[in-house]
């Protein structure tokens, strides 16, 4: 089993639609969570933290259930901008090492 | 933009052949990590240096190794490439063993034929 799992879609959605993307995470110690995006042939950046009470930014909404080891973002009135690739992340230690245990990431298309 | 740099941007080798990727890392950070993402899969963790020294390693054979020099700049290398090798590889730039937000480069990307 996968440490971090989502779903790969794709997701084709009309612009302005609202959209949900959800992942699960095995490592019940897990201590940090993140949404990265990734666009096409570039770096992933930090879209944002994952908050056991919820947190928002804009258009923008992620939870955490850590009893579900579940976690998701929502995205409204969604732009063409939004065209990406969107990544779970969950933080893991290895060693003296804190690193980022990436989900497959979902990729997104805002049709016009 | 991060402030993070690797170089070259695009690499081509051949099966058997050793690459050496370079990675600066944003000013302050002390911690360099290294992912390999495959195409259509979500970046892997390689290995992770702090203050010059390999503080943690993923499920990678020892053929991936690295450097991580006094500036906090660091190399990847890899011997005896694989075509499995073909990928982009990421490094991000931390403080304090990756606890501070990681950011990433613009990755090299590397096909092996």
């Amino acid at each position: 089993r996968k440490e971090v799992e989502q779903d790969p879609g794709p997701f084709n959605v009309p612009e302005g639609a609202t959209v949900a993307f959800n992942c699960t995470y095995s490592n019940s110690a897990s201590q940090s969570f993140f949404w990265y995006r990734q666009d096409c042939r570039k770096e992933p950046k930090l879209l944002m933290s994952v908050y056991s009470s919820g947190n928002e930014d804009g258009r923008f909404t992620a939870q955490l259930n850590r009893a579900s080891q579940y976690i998701s973002l929502l995205i409204r009135d969604s732009k063409l901008s939004d065209s990406a690739t969107y990544l779970c992340v969950v933080n893991a230690v290895r060693g003296g090492a804190q690193k980022l245990v990436f989900g497959q990431g979902t990729r997104l298309t805002i049709n016009p | 933009e991060t402030g993070v740099t690797q170089s070259p941007t695009h690499l081509i080798k051949t099966r058997g052949q050793q690459v050496t990727l370079r990675c600066s890392s944003q000013s302050g950070h002390n911690t360099v990590s290294w992912y390999q993402q495959a195409l259509g899969q979500g970046p892997q963790f390689i290995f992770q240096y702090y203050r010059e020294e390999e503080n943690g390693r993923g499920n990678f054979p020892p053929r991936f190794s690295g450097l991580q020099f006094p500036n906090y700049s660091s190399e990847l290398n890899v011997n005896a490439l694989e075509l499995d090798d073909s990928a982009l590889y990421l490094c991000a730039s931390s403080s304090g063993q990756g606890r501070g937000t990681q950011y990433f480069g613009p990755g090299t990307r590397l096909l092996v034929l």
